[in-house]
């Protein structure tokens, strides 16, 4: 089993819309998670950490469910400069970061 | 504030050639990691160097090595290089870590492309 696993997409939506997805990690004692953004043929860029009681960023929420051991990404209001691969990072302590495949967004006018 | 540099942006070798990467982290940042993106995957870490020292490895045989100066610049070499090992080479340096969770800033990264 993967260490993050990402449903890779695509996920399709028009500009406005609400669009959310989660990524699954495999070893509980995982301690810090991310949220990272890839731009086409260009270098992960850090979106948002993800804090265990959810935390916002603008239009952008992120959720931790340790108990289910997901976290999640929703975007609010899409603009068509959200259309990225969004990647999920986590990490054990002493380990290095782990990171998902990624799910690709794309917004559409 | 410069960010993290790497060199070659390109380099394109043959089977069983060795190919040299590098990179500069940002100033005051000890920790650097290198990740291999190949076409259409994610990233798989391959190495994670603190204070010059190894401190992690990845899932990749022995002939990808690297090392870290006393500058905190790090060196990654791949030698009998296989087609498989194309790919986008991406470094990421953080502050000093002893614990792999502080927040990357990555380089353009190299891409390098075997024949």
């Amino acid at each position: 089993r993967k260490e993050v696993e990402q449903d890779p997409g695509p996920f399709n939506v028009p500009e406005g819309a609400t669009v959310a997805f989660n990524c699954t990690y495999s070893n509980s004692a995982s301690q810090s998670f991310f949220w990272y953004r890839q731009d086409c043929r260009k270098e992960p860029k850090l979106l948002m950490s993800v804090y265990s009681s959810g935390n916002e960023d603008g239009r952008f929420t992120a959720q931790l469910n340790r108990a289910s051991q997901y976290i999640s990404l929703l975007i609010r209001d899409s603009k068509l400069s959200d259309s990225a691969t969004y990647l999920c990072v986590v990490n054990m302590r002493y380990t290095r970061l782990s990171f998902g495949a990624g799910t690709t967004v794309t917004v559409r006018a | 504030e410069a960010g993290v540099t790497q060199s070659p942006t390109h380099l394109i070798k043959t089977r069983g050639q060795q190919a040299t990467l590098r990179c500069s982290p940002i100033s005051g940042h000890t920790s650097v990691y290198w990740y291999q993106q190949a076409l259409g995957l994610g990233l798989q870490f391959l190495l994670w160097y603190d204070e010059g020292e190894e401190r992690n490895r990845g899932n990749f045989p022995p002939r990808f090595s690297g090392r870290q100066f006393p500058n905190y610049s790090s060196e990654l070499n791949v030698n009998a290089l296989e087609l498989e090992d194309s790919a986008l080479y991406l470094c990421a340096s953080s502050r000093g870590d002893s614990s792999g969770a502080n927040v990357l800033t990555f380089g353009a990264g190299s891409r390098l492309t075997v024949l």
